[in-house]
């Protein structure tokens, strides 16, 4: 079945240091989500990329999906406690199948 | 505007006990449910989803079953639990229809520990 990689398992980082993390699928994907779980919390949307080579941008957060629609990226600039918590990415290979396959995630943890 | 509630929010239970979890969203109609399972600082597993009620799609074979009797609630039961059943249990939702692009939202949660 469709498999999607996280890496990372786990980020630990100096504020003010960069993060990103990687999700690579075994298939093409249609499209792919980033989510955002906070400790204790659930996961919330972060962002939807759709388009081949497609690169997003949320302040210091840049989002990218790869050429080939089968990998992308989580790039957090200058971290900052607030930022940590674990980054989910979702990959939907079929558009008309109803669901999403999650990564395991990265959990971030931001030393002050 | 749509929300989700999730409930109960903990719960502890014997081995060998049944479990009912509940989920209902407001302010959307014909939603896509979800029921995941996230063990301690893991990913999120997805145990079933429903496109309708009455439709339901397991995607791993366990002690767990889900019913969707009304169009905006969805259940999740055990008839006897396992200390592997403990977890974090999240009820999910998107727009309906079969398009997999939309916003997946959360509920807040239930924590099931097993003892």
């Amino acid at each position: 079945g469709q498999q999607v990689m996280q890496i990372p398992q786990y980020q630990h980082v100096q504020e003010g240091e960069d993060f990103t993390t990687y999700c690579n699928s075994s298939t093409t994907l249609s499209n792919i989500q980033w989510y955002k779980q906070r400790p204790g919390g659930h996961p919330v949307f972060l962002i939807q990329l759709v388009k081949s080579g497609e690169v997003k941008k949320q302040k210091r957060l840049t989002f990218q999906f790869g050429e080939a629609k089968k990998n992308s990226s989580l790039h957090i600039t200058a971290t900052q406690t607030t930022d940590v918590g674990t980054y989910f990415c979702a990959g939907i290979l079929n558009p008309n199948a109803g669901k999403s396959t999650f990564g395991d995630g990265t959990t971030l943890t931001v030393k002050p | 505007s749509q929300t989700i509630h999730q409930w109960p929010a903990t719960l502890v239970q014997p081995v060998g006990s049944p479990l009912s979890l509940e989920c209902t969203v407001e302010g959307t109609s014909n939603p896509n449910l979800y029921w995941y399972r996230q063990a301690a600082g893991r990913g999120l597993q997805l145990l079933f989803y429903s496109v309708g009620i009455g439709q339901i799609s397991s995607e791993v074979p366990q002690n767990l079953s889900a019913s969707r009797p009304q169009d905006r609630q969805f259940i999740l039961s055990s008839k006897k639990l396992l200390l592997s059943d403990s977890g974090f249990y999240l009820c999910a939702w998107r727009t309906g229809g079969t398009f997999s692009g939309n916003t997946i939202y959360f509920g807040e949660g239930s924590w099931l520990t097993v003892v």
